[in-house]
């Protein structure tokens, strides 16, 4: 099956830093979405990205899909930006969604 | 937005007992629910599909007996989790799919803490 990995897996940054998040898959995907788990466990849709940028205030993401990876920027951190973000991709519009790892990222006041 | 809901948030049940757990897509039909599991610390891992008027489908290693999925409506899938035992303790989350235009978005329940005494 597809796999989906994520880097790094952990990152530890002073509040007002900017991140970079990646996330590498193996095969040719329909659909990818960035996601943050907040400490109640809840998931938050980031970006549906399968191709291209998006931006959504101090968050944007790109997927190069012919290169097969995604970046997810986050720019100026606030310490509510820590919890673990999650790539999540599917190969076809009926298929099963496959998670990477998980970046877990902790924002320093 | 699209907004999928779970139910309960949190249970606590002695061992032995059944839990049943909702997933409702409550702006939008789903055929097609998933199931996911996380332990602490790691990622979620997919359970079963849900489709609606028929089986589910269950990843390898997930055992069809005790975890019992019935999807009766384009908007109600439910998770129920059999004679549970404490290793049956875990993060239960489900998520539909919203299709249109091109776009096969996922939305996520808010997820079920489970934890068997």
């Amino acid at each position: 099956g597809i796999q989906v990995e994520q880097s790094p897996p952990d990152l530890i940054l002073q509040e007002g830093a900017n991140s970079t998040l990646r996330c590498n898959f193996s095969d040719s995907v329909n659909n990818l979405q960035w996601f943050h788990q907040n400490p109640w466990g809840q998931l938050i849709n980031l970006f549906y990205i399968p191709s291209g940028t998006k931006q959504n205030g101090r968050l944007s993401a790109t997927t190069v899909a012919t290169e097969r990876y995604s970046l997810l920027y986050i720019s100026s951190s606030q310490t509510t930006d820590s919890g673990v973000y999650f790539c999540a991709v599917d190969m076809n519009r009926d298929d099963k969604i496959i998670f990477g790892k998980g970046t877990r990222l902790h924002i320093l006041p | 937005g699209a907004v999928v809901s779970q139910h309960p948030s949190r249970v606590i049940c002695k061992s032995g007992t059944s839990v049943k757990i909702e997933c409702r897509s409550l702006d939008f039909q789903a055929t097609t629910m998933f199931w996911y599991r996380q332990f602490p610390k790691q990622s979620l891992m997919l359970m079963a599909t849900s489709n609606e008027g028929s089986k589910a489908t269950y990843e390898q290693g997930v055992e069809k007996d005790k975890f019992l999925i019935n999807h009766a409506s384009l908007t109600l899938s439910t998770l129920t989790v059999t004679s549970a035992h404490p290793e049956d303790s875990s993060f239960y989350i489900c998520s539909a799919r919203r299709f249109g235009r091109g776009n096969t978005e996922a939305f996520f329940g808010q997820g079920t803490r489970l934890t068997v005494v």
